[in-house]
C-alpha cells in the first residue's frame, strides 16, 4: 500500500511569486487535507477536498488555493507569495470508508521557503 | 473559541519514569480528541484518538470534561518513546484538526 506522497520536498521562491505543491493520496482515500505548519507550531488546517470539492476550509486568504483530481491526488497552489508563507506544507488523506474518524494519513510535506 | 494548548515545549524524563504530557482545550459540545506522534525521520501519525479509549504502545489519554484536559500519560517511559507529540481537537464543522503546538518529549537512559 503506497503511502501519502508530496512533490517537491524542499523549493525557494521570491515574494510574489506563485507555487504549486503536489501530492497523491494513499490507495484508498478520497479525502485530502492541507495543512500548514510553521516553525515551532503544530499543523494549521487550510482547506479539504473531498471528490473534487472544497469540503472546508480553514482561516487562509483566498491566494490559497486549491484542486482535487479524478485520481484523488491533489494541488495546493499560493499565489502572490509572502515572507510568512514560510513553512512545511501538509498533505493528509483520510480511508474513502470512514472520511471523519479523524485519522489523517500524513505526507512527508513540502518545506517552502520564501525570500 | 476552539483552541488546543500544549503548556510544555519540552519534556525530558529519565527511563522508566512516568510520563504526563498535557493538553487542555476549549470546544463548546462534546469535543473529539486525538494525539499524534513524530518520531525523528518519521511522518506525523496517529497514536491514539479519546473516543475508542485505547492504549497504544503503553500510551493512554482520559478525556476530562470538567478540566478540559486530555493529558497523555505512560507508567513508564522507554528511549523509543521520545518524539514530537501533538494534541489535536476535530473542529465543530468536522472537517478539520485543530492541533496543538506540540510537545517534544525526550527519554533519556
Amino acid at each position: 500500500e503506497t503511502g501519502v506522497t508530496q512533490s517537491p520536498t524542499h523549493l525557494i521562491k521570491t515574494r510574489g511569486q506563485q507555487v504549486t505543491l503536489r501530492c497523491s493520496s494513499q490507495s484508498g482515500h478520497n479525502t485530502v487535507s492541507w495543512y500548514q505548519q510553521a516553525l515551532g507550531q503544530g499543523p494549521q488546517f487550510i482547506f479539504q477536498y473531498y471528490r473534487e470539492e472544497e469540503n472546508g476550509r480553514g482561516n487562509f486568504p483566498p491566494r490559497f488555493s486549491g484542486l482535487q483530481f479524478p485520481n484523488y491526488s491533489s494541488e495546493l497552489n499560493v499565489n502572490a507569495l509572502e515572507l510568512d508563507d514560510s513553512a512545511l506544507y501538509l498533505c493528509a488523506s483520510s480511508p474513502t470508508s470512514n472520511p471523519n474518524t479523524g485519522e489523517l494519513f500524513f505526507g512527508e510535506g513540502s518545506r517552502l521557503t520564501v525570500l | 473559541a476552539q483552541r488546543v494548548t500544549q503548556p510544555e515545549k519540552l519534556l525530558s524524563v529519565f527511563k522508566g519514569a512516568p510520563v504526563e504530557l498535557k493538553c487542555n482545550y476549549s470546544y463548546s459540545g462534546s469535543p473529539e480528541l486525538f494525539w499524534y506522534v513524530q518520531y525523528s525521520r518519521q511522518r506525523l501519525q496517529l497514536l491514539l484518538r479519546h473516543i475508542s479509549r485505547e492504549s497504544i504502545k503503553g500510551f493512554t489519554a482520559d478525556l476530562n470534561k470538567g478540566e478540559t484536559s486530555f493529558h497523555l500519560k505512560k507508567p513508564f517511559a522507554q528511549e523509543e518513546d521520545s518524539a514530537m507529540y501533538y494534541c489535536a481537537l476535530r473542529d465543530q464543522a468536522g472537517t478539520a484538526l485543530i492541533f496543538g503546538k506540540g510537545t517534544t518529549l525526550s527519554v533519556s537512559s
